[in-house]
């Protein structure tokens, strides 16, 4: 098993530049989530999936757009890039349903640079 | 919502002695209380979790408590080893929905 998946690994933007950050899992979880990492702000919770078809905002949502586009998939979108989206961005998987979505496996991350 | 306050910020220990990591939360529905350590450049990864029906719980050296009337719960580390060093994350949930809220992390440096 993979477990959790995310591409690319590294990007550079220039400011107003679109893209979608791609995440995949192969462990049948219901639930998957995306982060972004930020140095002494910790994990910030950008948006998160309970099911396949379903969405919700997170803690920082603003800027962003998510696509669950079946059960192992889930992408983020930055439609237009800002220097305040440098970040490293990390997706996670979870069974859910058991009350804070269980052990939540994470992906190596993308490493994001606007600039 | 809920808000997870952790601290210290960064904390450094001398190899063998015990480190502790304090958290405390906000929201009195939260029932799910999970640590996660991360190593340089590393992901996050599960290493304890604890839920609102027990006080304590252990595992060789690490043990987590929580204080659910003072809604505040500690991360206990004994025996401290070179491998400790990483950064580490509290992080609390209830049952309303399956996203989990973290603290801003804890640098743990351990002195040889």
């Amino acid at each position: 098993n993979a477990g959790v998946t995310q591409t690319p690994k590294f990007q550079v933007l220039k400011t107003g530049q679109s893209m979608t950050l791609q995440c995949a899992q192969d462990m049948n979880h219901n639930s998957m989530y995306w982060y972004r990492q930020d140095p002494g702000m910790g994990l910030r919770l950008i948006y998160y999936s309970a099911s396949e078809g379903t969405t919700d905002k997170g803690e920082v949502p603003n800027g962003y757009n998510v696509s669950r586009l079946n059960k192992r998939e889930f992408s983020l979108r930055l439609e237009s890039a800002a220097p305040s989206q440098t970040s490293v961005y990390f997706c996670a998987s979870s069974p859910g349903g058991t009350g804070g979505g269980g052990e939540q496996f994470f992906g190596p991350g993308t490493r994001l640079t606007v600039l | 919502g809920e808000n997870v306050e952790q601290h210290p910020s960064t904390l450094s220990v001398q190899e063998g002695d015990s480190a502790v990591i304090k958290c405390t939360y906000s929201d009195s529905a939260s029932n799910y209380f999970p640590w996660y350590k991360q190593e340089l450049g590393k992901r996050p990864q599960l290493i304890i979790d604890i839920r609102s029906n027990v006080g304590e719980k252990k595992d060789q050296r690490i043990a987590v408590t929580l204080n659910k009337t003072a809604k505040h719960f500690s991360l206990h580390i004994t025996e401290t080893q070179p491998e400790d060093s990483a950064v580490y994350f509290c992080a609390a949930s209830s049952n309303r929905d399956d996203k989990i809220i973290f603290g801003k992390g804890t640098r743990l440096h351990i002195l040889p």
